[in-house]
This record gives C-alpha cells, structure tokens and sequence, in this order.
C-alpha cells in the first residue's frame, strides 16, 4: 500500500488567492512526521513545514499552513496568498517512529499560479 | 556551511560504464540517503546509512552500490549502467533523530544522469 497519496497531480491558483494541496497517509504507528517540500524548476528540495503525530495545533510557517486531520489521516498544504514564485512541484513525506531512517514520499503535486 | 554537496552535476554514460557519485555533508550528521527522481515523480530511496560504515537498502537498491567510509561522504556507485538508470538523484542527511523524528532531511542539489 502507497503511505503517502498525493492525489492532484496538478493545479491551477490565481495570483493572491489559497490553495489546499491534498496529502493523505498510511501507517499503523502512533509516532510519525509528517513533512512537506518544495521542489522549483531548478531542482533543488526545499523543506517547508513539519508536524507531528502528537501536535494538538496545525503547523504554521509563514503563508503555509498544515492542516493535519489525524483520524482521516491527512495532511494538507495550504498556502495563503499564492505568489509567482510558489509555482512549483510540492512533495508530502513521513518518517514513522518505528522506522526513523526512513522517509516516504508521495508523488508530487505541480502547482501552478497564474498572474 | 556548504550543507550537502553532490559531484558531478551531470552526467552522460553509455551502457555498461562505470561511475561514482559522491555526496559530502559538513553538519556532522549521522544519517544519509541516496534517492533517485525519474520524471514527474516523487523520490525513492535507493541506499541509506545510520552512521559511518554502515549502510542499509532502500526501496530500488537493484544495479547499486553505496559506501560511508567516512561520517561526512556517502558514494553511490553504478557498477554496469544501464539506461533505466537515467535519473535524478539526490542526497540527503539528517541528525541523530529524537522522539517524534522532527528532523528534515537536508538535500544536496541534485546529480543529472543520463546513460545511453
């Protein structure tokens, strides 16, 4: 079974509006984290946000946001005031406690925002 | 701090050829990773190490070889490339994990292969 689904293999936003980019997750362990990056056209892996299994408050870093739903088991992007410069491929990952040295990532969501 | 470094950049192989990627930290950090991006996809893990000397396999660890010979240098090695092995691969490292696993991974920039 996949453990991280990203279902939007692309998107559409316009400039100055939010977007929610889906992330949903599989595992049976009570500890994980779950992580978000961003990857531009350049290539490079850019770390944007993290939450944990046992944070009660949604993770917040700037204009993200993280809206960690436990019992669906999802882990939504949102970011706020999308900018030319967010265009990019945004990738959802976990590391569980059981098997820290490892991370899973989904697939990939390609985020588009339009002038 | 230079965080992750990868050498090469790019590079062009042909079938059957031999390469090392080399891949070096200066965080002092105990774990690294090698993945590989193929087009329009997400990462997967092909090798990984907890500490120096040690390694583990990943997901796609077929037609690879990893060495941590020393803390700050992970090398992955194609013995026989062949053309599924065109790819992007990244490195990537992290500290000693505490409870929970808060770390991220750092990443290096990115080595372009391409075997024909």
């Amino acid at each position: 079974a996949q453990k991280i689904t990203q279902t939007q293999p692309g998107m559409f936003v316009q400039e100055k509006e939010a977007v929610t980019l889906d992330c949903t997750y599989d595992t049976s362990d009570q500890s994980y984290g779950l992580f978000w990056y961003k990857q531009p056209s350049s290539g490079e892996m850019i770390f944007l946000i993290y939450q944990g299994s046992y944070d009660e408050q949604n993770a917040t870093e700037g204009r993200y946001s993280l809206n960690f739903q436990k019992a669906r088991k999802s882990a939504n992007l949102v970011i706020s005031a999308s900018q030319r410069g967010d265009s990019a491929m945004y990738f959802c990952a976990m590391r569980e406690r059981g098997n820290f040295n490892k991370f899973y990532f989904g697939s990939g969501t390609k985020l588009n925002v339009k002038p | 701090n230079a965080g992750v470094t990868q050498t090469p950049k790019f590079r062009v192989l042909k079938t059957g050829q031999s390469m090392t990627l080399l891949c070096a930290q200066d965080m002092n950090h105990e774990y690294m990773y090698w993945y590989r991006q193929d087009p329009g996809m997400g990462l997967r893990l092909i090798h990984y190490s907890v500490g120096e000397g040690t390694t583990a396999k990943g997901e796609v660890p077929d037609g690879y070889n990893v060495s941590r010979l020393k803390k700050q240098n992970f090398l992955l090695g194609l013995e026989s490339a062949a053309p599924s092995q065109t790819s992007v691969y990244f490195c990537a490292s992290n500290p000693v994990l505490m409870t929970g696993g808060a770390y991220e991974q750092y990443f290096g920039p990115g080595t372009r292969l391409t075997v024909t």
